[in-house]
């Protein structure tokens, strides 16, 4: 199926911890985004990425750190983690960025970190 | 910078009855405006969206928007609700590679 799927669904792990959530689209598309959805689910931008490029950073901890190996791929690193953290973090992708996008962005299910 | 205001944290409404989400913009040129639909423990599908031209967008499941660019606004509406439209519905504006999104409107539809 073409889609954007995230690894794991659900990260239960203790304060301080350091642990990645991956994200893959096979939808051709050349830009990725990541989004973190808190308890009240208001959902912020984190981070976008173009061809492999950061694009943005909103104010986010350096603990967070994304990589993309290639373009079809998003992963999200997290060091020493705090129980703030905890919430879901959604990953997405859109066929090309321009200013301001047109094109709708495509989510995955999510992945729900629990910061214990 | 861009934003989108959804007055309504919850609207109710009975199967059959026609339902309206509201969001307001604020946006400095021609406005780009998003619907989205979060299913629970889901991720985010998109519904509609306006970059121009007729006021009122169709789109998926039945749901269609009407642009109002004197009142600023970009309405969710449906003639006929179905219980399966309970979600939670964002309304969105875009920015350059970024999505800035309403704070949801949860949608509850009763039989």
């Amino acid at each position: 199926d073409t889609a954007v799927s995230q690894t794991p669904k659900y990260l239960v792990t203790q304060m301080g911890n350091d642990k990645s959530i991956k994200c893959e689209q096979n939808l051709g598309h050349d830009t990725m985004y990541w989004y973190k959805q808190d308890s009240k689910k208001f959902l912020k931008i984190m981070f976008s990425y173009n061809n492999k490029e950061l694009i943005i950073n909103e104010t986010v901890p350096n603990r967070f750190s994304p990589k993309s190996p290639d373009k079809a791929h998003l992963n999200l690193h997290i060091n020493s983690l705090e129980l703030g953290d905890s919430a879901v973090y959604f990953c997405a992708s859109s066929p090309s960025t321009s200013e301001p996008s047109y094109n709708e962005q495509f989510f995955g299910p999510g992945t729900r970190l629990t910061v214990l | 910078a861009q934003s989108v205001a959804q007055p309504e944290d919850q609207v109710n409404v009975a199967e059959g009855n026609p339902l309206t989400v509201k969001c307001t913009y604020s946006v400095s040129g021609n406005p780009y405006l998003f619907w989205y639909v979060q299913y629970p423990n889901r991720g985010l599908q998109f519904l509609l969206k306006y970059i121009t031209g007729d006021n009122l967008v169709k789109g998926s499941y039945g749901f269609e928007a009407e642009f109002n660019k004197s009142q600023t606004s970009f309405h969710l509406k449906k003639p006929s609700a179905l219980v399966s439209d309970s979600a939670l519905y964002f309304c969105a504006v875009p920015g350059y590679s970024t999505l800035t999104f309403g704070k949801g409107t949860m949608l509850l539809v009763s039989p």
